[in-house]
């Protein structure tokens, strides 16, 4: 079963800042937050990961919260091409299983 | 460049007869995953393999079996399809990304079973 908990849909306008919220209460410490996406008749696409610290890379940031319990995806200036599902998972290690959750489709408004 | 590989895209085939959807990685990587995607369903592991060894999903039913004659190549077969199985299925493998490893799908085959 998924280890994490997503709203099931999201609404965001183009431009702005789409920010995707997770709750992952049960994960342990060695265990990694990712993120995908998959666009619609496409493969997931791997976005982000992270363990303890926030990160950014050239698609996305995610923010931690200490006590790591929740995530935060955040999209700076979201378009239209970010109209997705975008899953949230936990995973231990490079040979762990990926387990998909519902996910939160992502629409974003003109 | 594609580095997993899914062909066909698209498969027809009848009900209760036997289908291989196929894959092939470039990143001549030792794991390889098949994923089921239902409509309006997120992606559900089936099994997976690391080298030769090959592990399977619980919940995975014996009509679904798979081959991995060498690293670059997977094959999913499905003995007798049924009008339950139509879905997309995602073949993937992972990549070293900043210190950890992801997993890269591929464009998956969308089967239709008559």
């Amino acid at each position: 079963d998924a280890k994490t908990t997503q709203p099931p849909s999201m609404d965001c306008a183009e431009g702005r800042a789409a920010n995707l919220p997770c709750n992952h209460s049960t994960i342990s410490g060695n265990e990694y937050v990712y993120w995908y996406r998959q666009i619609h008749s496409q493969g997931p696409q791997y976005i982000i990961h992270g363990l303890k610290n926030n990160e950014t890379n050239e698609m996305a940031s995610l923010i931690i919260t200490e006590d790591r319990k929740s995530s935060t995806l955040i999209l700076p200036h979201a378009t239209l091409r970010d109209t997705a599902v975008y899953y949230c998972i936990v995973r231990l290690n490079r040979d762990d299983k990926i387990i998909f959750g519902k996910g939160t489709r992502l629409h974003i408004l003109p | 460049d594609a580095m997993v590989i899914q062909n066909p895209r698209y498969q027809v085939t009848q009900f209760g007869k036997p289908v291989t959807l196929s894959c092939s990685q470039t990143l001549n990587h030792n794991v390889m995953y098949w994923y089921q995607q239902k409509s309006s369903q997120a992606p559900k592991l089936l099994f997976h393999y690391y080298d030769k060894d090959f592990n399977n999903e619980a919940d995975t039913p014996d009509n679904f079996q798979s081959r991995r004659p060498n690293t670059s190549f997977c094959f999913l077969d499905i003995r007798s399809p049924g009008l339950g199985d139509a879905a997309m299925y995602l073949c993937a493998t992972n990549l070293w990304d900043r210190g950890q490893e992801t997993q890269y799908f591929g464009p998956g085959t969308r089967l239709l079973v008559l």
